[in-house]
């Protein structure tokens, strides 16, 4: 079974600024089956990034993924105030299906 | 417009059972897979369980595996969780997830429903 494990656990930063968080899987995934998520508190999650680096539907392009092999990231360019969140990455596989990362938590400094 | 409105959550006993439901509304309910994903209290996302559009083939996460069961019912746009011998460890907002436009990812999810299992 592929472990993710994300980084930082909580990353503190200022509207405006850039976030940066990573992914990193216990063996090799496919950039194919890689994608992020935000979840605000008391929401269900919103698919960002599916593919490693494809966008999902109405997604702004300040978010962007990149990555390959066992290190992905999820690159926000200038943080919007309704960006701060937690954030999940999750790989797809045969069993288990799907994957999560323990989460990031970005909050507002 | 995509909507997932799940139901049937509610307090349980440690052993009991209970059936949630999730209808969809707004695509071709029958050419996406369907998943289960749940939140204990203030922890992260756990997949629970994936069904294919015609019902062919299912996966369980080993923490439900004998305990829980994913189906669907094309006709009437629904998929189920029933879900027995239930654990205070089962305690959860169970969500449903459709897998569809994105390739491997969850691109709509529903509102959730609180399962509480405790005496």
């Amino acid at each position: 079974e592929i472990v993710l494990t994300q980084s930082p656990g909580t990353l503190s930063l200022s509207p405006g600024e850039r976030a940066t968080l990573s992914c990193r899987a216990s063996q090799s995934v496919s950039s194919s089956f890689l994608a992020w998520y935000q979840q605000k508190p008391g929401q269900a999650p919103r698919l960002l990034i599916f593919g490693a680096s494809r966008r999902a539907t109405g997604i702004p392009d300040r978010f962007s993924g990149s990555g390959s092999g066992t290190d992905f990231t999820l690159t926000i360019s200038r943080l919007e105030p309704e960006d701060f969140a937690v954030y999940y990455c999750q790989q797809y596989g045969s069993s288990p299906r799907y994957t999560f990362g323990q989460g990031t938590k970005l909050e507002i400094k | 417009e995509v909507q997932l409105v799940e139901s049937g959550g509610g307090l349980v006993q440690p052993g009991g059972s209970l059936r949630l439901s999730c209808a969809a509304y707004g695509f071709t309910f029958s050419t996406h897979s369907m998943n289960w994903v749940r939140q204990a209290p203030g922890k992260g996302l756990e997949w629970v369980s994936y069904i294919t559009g015609g019902s062919s083939t299912v996966y369980y996460a080993d923490s439900v595996k004998g305990r829980f069961t994913i189906s669907r019912d094309n006709a009437k746009n629904s998929l189920y969780l029933h879900m027995n011998s239930l654990r205070a460890e089962d305690t959860a907002v169970y969500y449903c997830a459709s897998q569809g436009g994105a390739p491997a990812a969850l691109d709509y999810w529903g509102q959730g429903t609180l399962v509480t299992v405790s005496s």
